[in-house]
């Protein structure tokens, strides 16, 4: 069964800190891995999409990478801001299907 | 990219009426589909919404409780038919362009 496991569940941190969201999946076969943020009572929004050459994409302050041998991805955020706050989600999408597997999401706190 | 408008952004609603929840996307897209998400939980696919052709339904969703509409490429309706407690979620649409998937931006939906 494809599924996809992030960690931690929840993470909270100072404004201007570092932080590294992790991302396990054993979806088969594998077709692409996307990071989205999600505002509260908002829907997801892109921000990265890897396929299977790909073992590193930034967007700004995001840095998502994909070591697609341990099937795992980390989306690192640098130089939090109190608007990262939210939840992120991994999403891999297999060759297989149309569907893509979602986990559950790190909900970020970002404190002033 | 592809701009989905969805609405209405929330609603609460009494138990046993019936919601219609409205995504129109800015270009046309072969593939959209409505998800539901409930606190602290992954989304979970309700169906596929195919045009010109009766929607896919995911186990555990039927078409009389949730019935969907999908006009032409650019539109799709769900409706959350008789309503009760446990239907209080949030429900997003989303479409495949290009590879890439959008959402819309949710509908909470609240029944008492």
């Amino acid at each position: 069964k494809n599924q996809v496991e992030q960690s931690p569940q929840s993470l909270i941190i100072l404004e201007g800190k570092n932080c590294t969201l992790q991302c396990n999946y054993t979806v088969s076969p594998f077709s692409n891995l996307r990071w989205y943020k999600q505002d509260t009572g908002r829907g997801p929004v892109s921000l990265t999409i890897m396929t299977f050459s790909e073992n590193t994409k930034s967007n700004g302050r995001y840095t998502a990478t994909l070591d697609a041998d341990t099937k795992q991805s980390s989306l690192h955020i640098t130089a939090s801001q109190l608007s990262d706050s939210a939840s992120y989600i991994c999403v891999v999408g297999s060759g297989g299907s149309y569907i893509p597997t979602f986990g559950r999401g790190t909900s970020l706190i970002v404190h002033p | 990219s592809a701009v989905i408008s969805q609405k209405p952004s929330r609603d609460i609603c009494q138990r046993g009426t019936s919601l219609t929840i409205q995504c129109q996307v800015d270009s046309q897209v072969t593939m959209m589909f409505w998800y539901r998400q409930q606190p602290g939980q992954s989304l979970t696919l309700i169906a596929t919404a195919n045009q010109g052709s009766e929607a896919t339904y995911e186990s555990g969703f039927v078409i009389d409780k949730f019935p969907i509409s999908r006009p032409n490429l650019t539109f799709s309706t769900l409706t959350v038919s008789n309503m009760s407690p446990e239907d209080s979620s949030i429900y997003l649409c989303s479409a495949q362009s290009n590879e890439k998937l959008f959402f819309g931006s949710g509908t909470q939906l609240s029944v008492l």
